[in-house]
């Protein structure tokens, strides 16, 4: 069965420095989605991302974020300098469609930022 | 704003049913889906709502009541592995990301 994939697992970072994560949506969706869940708190949306541009973004998502889909089949997250408060499980969904209301989501990536 | 509130906790016996309530205030909705979460993992999709009434997945079944911005997931014949947190999720507008509610953390006892 298809599934969304995202690497690392774990990234374990300095303050200020830049991270990339990265999510492999699953081949024929459309939408894309980051959202992160500190721990034991709620899943909160980042952004989403459909035909090649971001479709919308929460406030959370701010100018030290940005989203890329480099190529056919990777979307990344870019966290240009990090912060404490960045430490967090960041997750990748996908949906085929706008209309299909089953978002399927990576493993995730816990960034821990010292 | 966007705001939705769920029980923090739920407790419950093998074999049991729960029901886990969700109220939402959106400026709009599209919608009312459940997650399940187990520690560590990913959250995953249980069911969808978009219209009044009662779904039913097998031992999982959601129910929503629009003009009471207010729905419920219902859990029969609970099982150990059914431990989880469990998320209801409002999808406002066509295509568009889903509010998270802050989750129910469901315990069930042999």
């Amino acid at each position: 069965e298809p599934e969304v994939t995202q690497t690392p697992s774990h990234q374990v970072t300095q303050m200020g420095q830049e991270v990339i994560l990265r999510c492999v949506p699953i081949s024929n969706h459309l939408y894309f989605y980051w959202y992160r869940q500190i721990l034991g708190q709620k899943v909160e949306f980042l952004v989403s991302f459909y035909n090649n541009e971001i479709s919308e973004k929460s406030e959370i998502f701010d100018d030290q974020f940005s989203v890329e889909r480099p190529d056919g089949s990777n979307f990344t997250l870019k966290i240009r300098s990090t912060k404490l408060e960045d430490s967090a499980m960041y997750f990748c969904a996908s949906t085929p469609s706008g209309g299909i209301n089953e978002q399927f989501f990576g493993p995730g990536t816990r960034l821990t930022v010292l | 704003g966007q705001s939705l509130e769920q029980p923090s906790e739920v407790t419950a016996v093998e074999g049991a049913i729960v029901q886990i309530n969700c109220t939402y205030q959106t400026s709009g909705f599209y919608g009312l889906s459940w997650y399940q979460q187990h520690d560590g993992g990913a959250p995953t999709f249980l069911s969808y709502n978009a219209l009044d009434g009662l779904e039913e997945t097998g031992r999982f079944s959601s129910f929503l009541s629009r003009s009471d911005s207010y729905g419920y997931l219902l859990l029969q014949e609970l099982q150990m592995k059914d431990s989880a947190s469990y998320f209801c999720a409002v999808r406002d507008h066509y295509g568009q990301n889903f509010v998270f509610g802050p989750g129910t953390r469901l315990s069930v006892l042999p």
